[in-house]
């Protein structure tokens, strides 16, 4: 079977950082994606790794290790409208490829 | 970048109605698609792989005579759900997927309500 773990629930200040962490358990594993989702409206991509190490966009950054089977989104300097849900998605191949995506963290920023 | 159109994006409609949804890649084409559920405060949960020129692939526990997939080009895949009952009311996105890419790009949804 496959799983992904992440939290549901961060709460952080505004000018803080951020780390959302995911853990994952699959077959074919291909690569770890980010979305971000703002209530109402559609996933949007943040990141994705599909070799070891730290991929940096902007205040986000996401790293992944694959014998550990984790990864972790960062966000630094949180904006409120950063406030969103984040989910990790693991894409794999076996005779076709898919991407599942974990349940999501609800991530709070407050001023 | 590369960008993936749905429509509509809000269907209201009676119990009993079936109810089409397209998915278009607009610049790039799209082999593959992938077409979420979404209920609300909860994950999208992958329900089946569009293949452009054959049959969709459904996830288990996904009717495939109730959500019936075409896609017969390579910009273009419908989701239609048949004879649609209030649980069928969700969110529904669809995505797709440059062959040797990533990230999917997903369309801005469909949020359909049965009454």
């Amino acid at each position: 079977g496959q799983s992904l773990e992440q939290p549901s629930e961060v709460t952080a200040v505004e000018g803080a950082i951020v780390q959302i962490n995911c853990t994952y358990q699959t077959s074919g594993f291909y690569g770890l994606s980010w979305y971000q989702q703002h209530d109402g409206g559609a996933p949007t991509f943040l990141s994705y790794n599909g070799l070891d190490g730290l991929e940096e966009t902007g205040r986000f950054s996401s790293f992944l290790s694959r014998s550990d089977s984790y990864g972790y989104l960062l966000l630094q300097e949180l904006q409120m409208k950063d406030s969103a849900s984040y989910f990790c998605a693991v894409s794999r191949n076996t005779g076709g490829f898919k991407t599942i995506f974990g349940a999501g963290t609800r991530l709070f920023v407050k001023a | 970048g590369a960008v993936v159109s749905q429509h509509p994006s809000r269907v209201i409609c009676k119990s009993g109605t079936s109810v089409k949804i397209e998915c278009r890649s607009l610049d790039f084409q799209a082999t593959t698609m992938f077409w979420y559920r979404q209920f609300p405060k909860q994950s999208l949960m992958l329900m089946a792989t569009s293949n452009e020129g054959s049959k969709a692939t459904y996830e288990q526990g996904v009717e495939k005579d109730k959500f019936l997939i075409n896609h017969a080009s390579l910009t273009l895949s419908t989701l239609t759900v048949t004879s649609a009952h209030p649980e069928d009311s969700s969110f529904y996105i669809c995505s797709a997927r440059i062959v040797g890419d990533q990230p999917q790009h997903f369309g801005d949804g469909t949020r359909l309500s049965i009454l």
